[in-house]
């Protein structure tokens, strides 16, 4: 149990474009979900805290305008880089809990962003 | 705020030997520990979790880890490393006092010789 989902795994977008990435929860609900950034080698900085039905909260230093983040639904989360520049290359990964907090968290498989 | 120190950027260990990562940590309560493993390109699973009650606490895989509050550490242990452990470790800090949210350590990087 306590399975996360992210898609895509891997994508290659053109400067200016944008790009969605999709963070499910499958076999539970998820009021909360958290979405990090790790560059190579690197430990992952928490970018934002998304809430189901509310608007996410970002870490400082973070453009919000930039990574737009939805929580449309008990189970989905995403992640839009909006107008992506080379620099927003990056492994995004997105975690979730089951219940409470201390169950520990639940990571995606990550998805590796590239800009060109 | 809490903060996580992983001292070992790198460790190699021969196949079969003990293994002992470090992890310290800035709290100024209990706090909720937890150690995860990523494989490359991959995302974060967990090995174990610390909130309470006996400071040893066995994980997955073979892993366990030891609280320490004396030194605010919270070292991962496995007395027979496989060639499949090589992968990158992190340590993590969280509390409910700071909405939930995981401080991650910089990561130790093991590597397994035949």
């Amino acid at each position: 149990g306590a399975v996360v989902s992210q898609h895509p795994s891997w994508v290659i977008c053109k400067s200016g474009t944008s790009v969605k990435i999709e963070c499910r929860s499958l076999d539970f609900q998820a009021t909360t979900m958290f979405w990090y950034r790790q560059f190579p080698k690197q430990s992952l900085m928490l970018m934002a805290t998304s809430n189901e039905g509310s608007k996410a909260t970002y870490e400082q230093g973070v453009e919000k305008d930039k990574f737009l983040i939805n929580h449309a639904s008990l189970t989905l989360s995403t992640l839009t880089v909006t107008s992506a520049h080379p620099e927003d290359s990056s492994f995004y990964i997105c975690s979730a809990a089951p219940g409470a907090f201390n169950y520990g968290y639940t990571f995606g498989s990550g998805t590796r962003l590239t800009v060109v | 705020a809490q903060s996580v120190t992983q001292p070992d950027i790198h460790i190699t260990v021969s196949e079969g030997a003990s293994l002992e990562l470090r992890c310290n940590y800035s709290y100024g309560a209990t706090p909720y520990l937890f150690w995860y493993v990523q494989s490359p390109g991959q995302g974060l699973q967990l090995l174990l979790k610390y909130f309470s009650g006996d400071t040893l606490v066995q994980g997955i895989k073979g892993f366990e880890a030891e609280f320490k509050r004396s030194q605010s550490s919270f070292n991962l242990r496995k007395p027979s490393v496989h060639w499949s452990d090589a992968a990158e470790y992190f340590c993590a800090v969280g509390a409910q006092s700071s909405g939930d949210k995981l401080t991650f350590g910089t990561g130790t990087r093991l590597a397994v010789r035949p």
